[in-house]
């Protein structure tokens, strides 16, 4: 059975600092997804990676798959307050279902 | 607005009630989701549709729990005899045959009192 765990599970962080969230399953998967889910608000999402190697960037955010490893890293550079926020990975079990991880709450501090 | 659509938001039902949930999908998308994500947690699976096949349903979903999708369209989710365990945000979700990615609804909030 697929299992994906994220750590941290809680960050805070300075504004203008850099750091990762990493995403780390259980078993093969060949597609790894990135949400964002604001508090009461549903999920945004933010990144798919198909293979690997794969690496995204959307502004501040980075995102990248190791399939080999069976590891995906979420970097944030230079934090701003915006970016809190809960931000969940997502594993590809089969053809059609995902599973999460448990989330990583990031705090932004001015 | 030509996203994922959730019906009611928010819900509040006394223990025993049936309640039901209603998820419109993007328009031409022929796969549909639920998920169920209780406070602090990632999202859980709980059933998925191709069209209007039900392919999958977790070991989650008792049998108080039914979900359809009539005709491949909008689908419901109806939870009978509700209990407190039940209380959870309900997402929906619909994507595209062969497209990786997933879209959500607002979600509805259920609250068993």
């Amino acid at each position: 059975e697929l299992k994906v765990e994220q750590n941290p599970l809680f960050l805070s962080m300075q504004e203008g600092k850099n750091y990762t969230i990493y995403c780390n399953y259980s078993t093969t998967s060949d597609r790894l997804y990135w949400y964002r889910q604001d508090p009461g608000k549903s999920l945004e999402s933010l990144f798919v990676l198909l293979s690997n190697g794969a690496v995204k960037q959307e502004g501040r955010l980075m995102a990248s798959l190791d399939t080999k490893a069976r590891l995906s890293t979420l970097h944030i550079t230079a934090a701003v307050h915006d970016l809190s926020a809960t931000y969940f990975c997502a594993v590809a079990s089969g053809t059609y279902k995902y599973i999460f991880g448990t989330g990583t709450r990031l705090k932004v501090l001015a | 607005d030509t996203g994922v659509s959730q019906n009611p938001r928010h819900k509040i039902t006394k223990r025993g009630q049936n309640v039901t949930f209603r998820c419109d999908p993007i328009s031409e998308h022929n796969r549909l989701y639920w998920y169920r994500q209780t406070l602090g947690q990632g999202p859980e699976f709980l059933t998925y549709f191709q069209n209007e096949a039900q392919l999958e349903k977790s070991r989650l979903l008792s049998d108080r729990f039914s979900a359809e999708r009539p005709k491949g369209s909008f689908s419901t989710l109806e939870i009978q005899r509700t209990e407190q365990g039940d209380s959870a945000m309900y997402l929906c979700a619909s994507s595209l045959v062969n497209r990786a990615e997933a879209f959500f609804g607002q979600g509805t909030r259920l609250t068993v009192v």
